[in-house]
């Protein structure tokens, strides 16, 4: 009965290659996130949707390409892999996109890109 | 753009001592919420302060949200081993409503 899962929990690819990340939530929240977390353990949002509806959508490359089929689902699809994109990515849910809402997180995939 | 600024980066402290961590912010922000994070895991929801000078407590921690609402901290009274992670704010500015995250202290605790 994990809230909030994320698949795969590690990944390791080369450059140029491209591949998604899957995540569900199991909580009836309207509302998912990515998150990329670098080495230095720094959280920075990347998108944010709300009942399947972009509303936030940081500066990212446009080789990322965030897909929300349902509410419960959001996934992250990534063309072109380059080594700077080694990174942490969490998905999270709330109940509302309100920022006042706790957050719940995913436990994260670990992309390597070699 | 809006910065949530957190110090120290990093902490070690030895079982027993105490351990406070400070979030600052240059806007007004309209509530903070403070996150867990121990190692190889994701961060977990601690808490929420919303109100001016609002101080909150769950058993040795303890939340303060400053007077101006630009700043926060969490002190940690007589740190265990189960403490070790790192500790993120996150703060939402009136202008923006987004949520954004500080960078983090990482705490270490030796036995």
């Amino acid at each position: 009965d994990t809230a909030v899962s994320q698949t795969p929990k590690y990944l390791v690819t080369q450059m140029g290659n491209d591949k998604s990340i899957k995540c569900e939530q199991n909580l009836g929240h309207d509302t998912m996130y990515w998150y990329k977390q670098d080495s230095k353990k720094f959280l920075k949002i990347m998108f944010s949707y709300n009942n399947k509806e972009l509303i936030i959508n940081e500066t990212v490359p446009n080789r990322f390409s965030p897909k929300s089929p349902d509410k419960a689902h959001l996934n992250l699809h990534i063309n072109s892999l380059e080594l700077g994109d080694s990174a942490v990515y969490f998905c999270a849910s709330s109940l509302s996109p309100l920022p006042t809402y706790e957050q719940y997180f995913g436990p994260g995939t670990r992309l390597t890109v070699t | 753009g809006q910065q949530v600024m957190q110090i120290p980066q990093y902490q070690h402290v030895q079982e027993g001592e105490d351990f406070t961590t400070y979030c600052n912010s240059s806007t007004t922000l309209s509530n903070i919420q403070w996150y867990k994070q121990r190692p190889g895991g994701h961060p977990v929801f601690l808490i929420q302060l919303v109100k001016s000078g609002e101080v909150k407590k769950q058993k040795r921690l303890t939340f303060q949200f400053g007077e101006a609402k630009k700043n926060s901290s969490l002190h940690i009274t007589a740190t265990q081993t189960t403490d070790v992670g790192t500790y993120f704010c996150a703060g939402v500015s009136g202008n923006t409503g987004k949520l954004i995250f500080g960078q983090g202290t990482t705490l270490q605790v030796k036995p």
